[in-house]
C-alpha cells in the first residue's frame, strides 16, 4: 500500500517559475528520499534527507522535511522544460530498508 | 556496471505462461530490491535481499511470483502462470548495504500480459 501521498498531483507552469510539490507520510521514518522518473521508466535519486535533519539543497533543488506533521516538499527553482517529468517522495520506515512511494506529482515546465 | 541494469526491458508474454526477468545490479552492492509499478501510480515494493538471502518478501503478492539471487550478485524475478493484472513496469534497485542507504534504480522491465 502507498504510504505517501503527493500533492498536486499535476502541476504546469511556465520556464523559469519555481515549482513546488508536497509529500505527507504515516509512519516513522529514517530518511526520505525524491526520486525522478521520466516517461514511466527508471528512477532517478535526487536528494535523500534524514529524520534529523529539516533542510537540504543540491543545486536547484531544496527539500524540507517536518517530521512533526509528518510532510515534506522539494522546491524546484528557476525550471526548465527538461525538468518535465513525474515526481516521487519514499520513505524508508525505522522498522525496515523498503521504500515506500507516494503516487507521484506529474510537473509539465511550458517553455 | 556503471549502473544497474534490466533485461529485456519490454517483455510480452500470454495468459497463463512464464516470465523470468533479470535484474544485474550495481557491483558491490550487497542489497537487491523489486519494485513493481502500475501506469499512473508509484512503486510499489515486492521483495529485498541481503546477499543471497530474500531478507524481507512481504511484499510478492502471492505464490505465483517468486526471486532468487543465488551467488549475492544477479537477481531473477520469476512469475508463474501469469495474469493481466501482472502487467506492470518491474523496476529493480541496489545499494551499497541496504538500510539507510541511498537506491539506485535500473530502467525496469515493461512486463504486457495479452
Amino acid at each position: 500500500s502507498q504510504q505517501g501521498e503527493e500533492d498536486p498531483q499535476a502541476l504546469s507552469i511556465q520556464e523559469g517559475e519555481n515549482a513546488t510539490m508536497n509529500c505527507s507520510y504515516k509512519t516513522s521514518i529514517n530518511n526520505l528520499q525524491w526520486y525522478r522518473q521520466n516517461s514511466g521508466r527508471g528512477l532517478v535519486h535526487l536528494i535523500l534527507i534524514r529524520s534529523n535533519e529539516r533542510e537540504k539543497h543540491s543545486g536547484r533543488l531544496r527539500v524540507t522535511l517536518d517530521t512533526s506533521k509528518k510532510s515534506s516538499s522539494l522546491l524546484i527553482t528557476a525550471s526548465r522544460a527538461a525538468d518535465t517529468a513525474s515526481y516521487f517522495c519514499a520513505t524508508d520506515a525505522t522498522s525496515g530498508s523498503r521504500l515506500t512511494f507516494g503516487e507521484g506529482t506529474q510537473l509539465t515546465v511550458n517553455p | 556496471g556503471a549502473g544497474v541494469s534490466q533485461t529485456p526491458s519490454n517483455k510480452v508474454t500470454e495468459k497463463g505462461k512464464y516470465v523470468e526477468l533479470r535484474c544485474d545490479p550495481i557491483s558491490g552492492h550487497t542489497a537487491l530490491y523489486w519494485y513493481r509499478q502500475s501506469l499512473g501510480q508509484g512503486p510499489e515494493f515486492l521483495i529485498y535481499f541481503q546477499g543471497t538471502g530474500a531478507a524481507d518478501d512481504s511484499g510478492l503478492p502471492n505464490d505465483r511470483f517468486f526471486a532468487v539471487r543465488p551467488e549475492g550478485s544477479v537477481s531473477t524475478l520469476k512469475i508463474q502462470r501469469t495474469e493481466r493484472g501482472d502487467s506492470a513496469v518491474y523496476l529493480c534497485a541496489s545499494s551499497l548495504s541496504g538500510g539507510r542507504s541511498e537506491q539506485f534504480f535500473g530502467p525496469g522491465t515493461r512486463l504486457t500480459v495479452l
